[in-house]
């Protein structure tokens, strides 16, 4: 199973938009609706920020919000913060596996 | 709260073995999907292997690269669950986490694993 493609990087100023896609096939992202985000500082474990494509846990702010279309999934976070500045990570159910992306180092300038 | 609290890691030479475990509080661990991911030094998340709820038939999956060498098995009575690593490979170096995507998301702080001679 390979690797989800993210893009390595994104960037926005404080209180912009940016999104992040994650693209798979439809022997993953494509084919279930089991697409989730994760956020990691650095020096930090991960934290779920959504899952099941555009689900959001209890307590993660509504400026995240996630979607999918066709094998690719999407990961926009509005209204940059400074603490958004983190590196971002999509994974995907896969049938008998389950797949990370690439990750992509967001930076809020 | 929901919370997961992994041990066991340390250093260990190419070909043995090691045990990391996994406990879970505020929840029931056999009642979600349970993930093992690991993280090399410098490098990106990978998915190493997961337990389903027991609901589901929990069954096991793991990645290709640790098929047959790792098996992932728990103790309801303690409400821990461990990944099982054999022959192991300098390759496996990493800060290993378990996780879960029920009841809100948790992951653990991670536990380091070392293969080196």
């Amino acid at each position: 199973q390979s690797a989800l493609t993210q893009p390595p990087s994104a960037s926005g100023s404080p209180g912009q938009s940016v999104t992040i896609s994650c693209t798979g096939t439809s022997s993953d992202v494509g084919g279930y609706n089991y697409v989730s985000w994760y956020q990691q500082h650095p020096g930090k474990g991960p934290r779920l920020m959504i899952y099941e494509v555009s689900k959001r846990p209890s307590g993660v702010p509504d400026r995240f919000s996630g979607s999918k279309s066709g094998n690719t999934a999407s990961l926009t976070v509005s209204g940059l913060r400074t603490e958004d500045e983190a590196d971002y990570y999509c994974a995907s159910y896969a049938g008998s596996s389950s797949v990370f992306g690439t990750g992509t180092k967001v930076t809020v300038l | 709260e929901v919370q997961l609290v992994e041990s066991g890691g340390g250093l260990v030479k190419p070909g043995g073995s090691l045990r990391l475990s996994c406990a879970a509080s505020g929840f029931t661990f056999t009642n979600a999907w349970m993930h093992w991911v690991r993280q090399a030094p410098g490098k990106g998340l990978e998915w190493v292997g997961r337990i389903k709820r027991k609901t589901d038939g929990g069954t096991t999956d793991f990645a290709a690269p640790v098929k047959g060498r790792f098996t992932i098995s728990g103790d309801d009575s303690i409400n821990t669950f461990y990944l099982q690593m054999n022959s192991l490979k300098t390759e496996d170096t990493a800060v290993y986490y378990c996780a879960t995507d029920d009841y809100g998301g948790a992951w653990g702080q991670g536990t380091l694993v070392t293969v080196s001679s």
